[in-house]
């Protein structure tokens, strides 16, 4: 069970997109509808902002989406906004009730 | 509301054993499809779960760290322990309780640090 692999750090001006990939392999990312992710602001709790790939929480703003092809999971950040600097993480069901989260990506609003 | 809260030591010596506690509220172990959980993150480096214990008493742990975890349960306190054997440096961390509702982990505690060091 290995860490998903997610690019170190992307980054973007207001108003434009980023998207963020996700790879893991068959037996987690392409095996699953599980993926959720992640946003977490240095000295505070993650917060949950996509689950089951593509879904929403009351809440979170919809410039955030999520999707998945094969092995591979995306978050996407439309319409960029200073407050969306922060680390996102990935996670994806590995099977046997067991998880595992991406290494991690830091993004950086211009 | 629904809220979990660390609490364990801020410092353990290489090899000693490891206990934290996470005391939740405002939701119940018991409900089907309910999880409490460990997940950590080093000083500049990534989220990793640990543990989960389920509604079911059904116990799950990182294939790397399994050797060392153990997940507990203290129901009438609603606390659930985790006890991590043989500390060294590398687990130094930020250790953050989490619950898992539908293959997500919908709430979070705030962390407690950890630092490994004689």
């Amino acid at each position: 069970q290995s860490a998903l692999t997610q690019p170190r750090s992307v980054s973007g001006s207001p108003g434009q997109s980023v998207t963020i990939s996700c790879t893991g392999t068959s037996s987690d990312v392409g095996g699953y509808n599980y993926v959720s992710w992640y946003q977490h602001h240095p000295g505070k709790a993650p917060k949950l902002m996509i689950y089951d790939v593509s879904e929403r929480p009351s809440g979170v703003p919809d410039r955030f989406s999520g999707s998945k092809s094969g092995n591979t999971a995306s978050l996407t950040i439309s319409g960029l906004q200073a407050e969306d600097e922060a680390d996102y993480y990935c996670c994806s069901y590995a099977g046997s009730y067991t998880y595992v989260f991406g290494t991690g990506t830091t993004v950086t609003v211009l | 509301q629904i809220t979990l809260k660390e609490s364990g030591p801020t410092l353990v010596k290489p090899t000693q054993t490891l206990t934290l506690t996470c005391t939740f509220s405002g939701f119940s172990l018991t409900t089907s499809g309910v999880g409490v959980g460990w997940v950590r993150q080093p000083p500049g480096k990534a989220l990793e779960w640990l543990a989960l214990l389920y509604w079911d008493d059904d116990e799950r742990y990182s294939p790397s760290l399994k050797s060392r975890l153990t997940i507990t349960k203290d129901t009438s306190k609603n606390q659930v322990i985790l006890t991590m054997t043989n500390m060294d440096p590398v687990d130094t961390a930020t250790y953050y309780c989490v619950r898992r509702r539908s293959n997500v982990f919908d709430v979070w505690g705030q962390g407690t640090m950890v630092t490994v060091s004689s």
